[in-house]
């Protein structure tokens, strides 16, 4: 059983350039979260996907947005980038909807922009 | 988004157990309280929940009030590979019938040899 994947591990962008980060669900499950930690701080939640449908949303404006796939790989496409997306950004799998459910995280993918 | 108090950081020597404390005085009735770690360069890691019992698994024991509103995670001998930010987290609603983790900042937690 594999664990959650997220590709590219690092990436730098130039101001007002467009990324879409990557992320590989682990076996069997079927919601994904995105989240993003600035550095020093806790991950901050930015949306969910539950069976390809967005299912919750965190304070980030539109110009991140989000793809959940038939196989529940997901992506994350950030428009417009500004010095602040400067972050890790982190994916993380689980199965089902429930509270109690355990969540997965990848390693992250390190986003500079300059 | 519900509110959860950590101190910023601990120390504690290897092999001795080490008791973290939460404070969640605004958890509702059906908020799950949870713990991930993260340890330095990757991403956060499961460690434990529980609802209103106290519950152990082989990382780790979790101790919640009667009255709910503060937790303390255990680690029963810490080890150097222990060392890391720690998560105390009420689970809560992202929308539809999902749940969302909402993190703080943690505690940061040092073992000395």
């Amino acid at each position: 059983e594999t664990g959650v994947t997220q590709s590219p591990t690092h990436l730098i962008k130039t101001r007002g350039q467009q990324v879409t980060l990557r992320c590989s669900s682990q076996s069997g499950h079927n919601t994904v979260s995105w989240y993003q930690q600035a550095l020093g701080q806790g991950p901050q939640f930015i949306f969910q996907y539950y069976r390809e449908e967005e299912n919750g949303r965190g304070n980030f404006p539109p110009r991140f947005s989000g793809l959940q796939f038939p196989n529940y790989s997901s992506e994350l496409n950030v428009n417009a980038l500004e010095l602040d997306d400067s972050a890790l950004y982190l994916c993380a799998s689980s199965f089902g909807r429930s509270s109690y459910n355990e969540q997965f995280f990848g390693p992250g993918t390190r986003l500079t922009v300059l | 988004d519900a509110k959860t108090t950590q101190p910023n950081s601990m120390e504690s020597n290897e092999e001795e157990p080490v008791h973290l404390p939460c404070n969640h005085s605004t958890i509702s009735g059906t908020d799950y309280i949870h713990w991930y770690r993260q340890l330095p360069s990757q991403g956060p890691e499961y460690v434990i929940h529980g609802l209103t019992s106290n519950v152990n698994n082989r990382m780790a024991s979790l101790a919640i009030a009667e009255d709910r509103k503060s937790s303390t995670l255990i680690l029963h001998r810490a080890t150097l590979r222990d060392a890391a930010v720690y998560y105390c987290i009420l689970k809560e609603k992202s929308g539809g019938s999902n749940y969302k983790l909402t993190f703080g900042k943690g505690t940061l937690l040092t073992v000395n040899p």
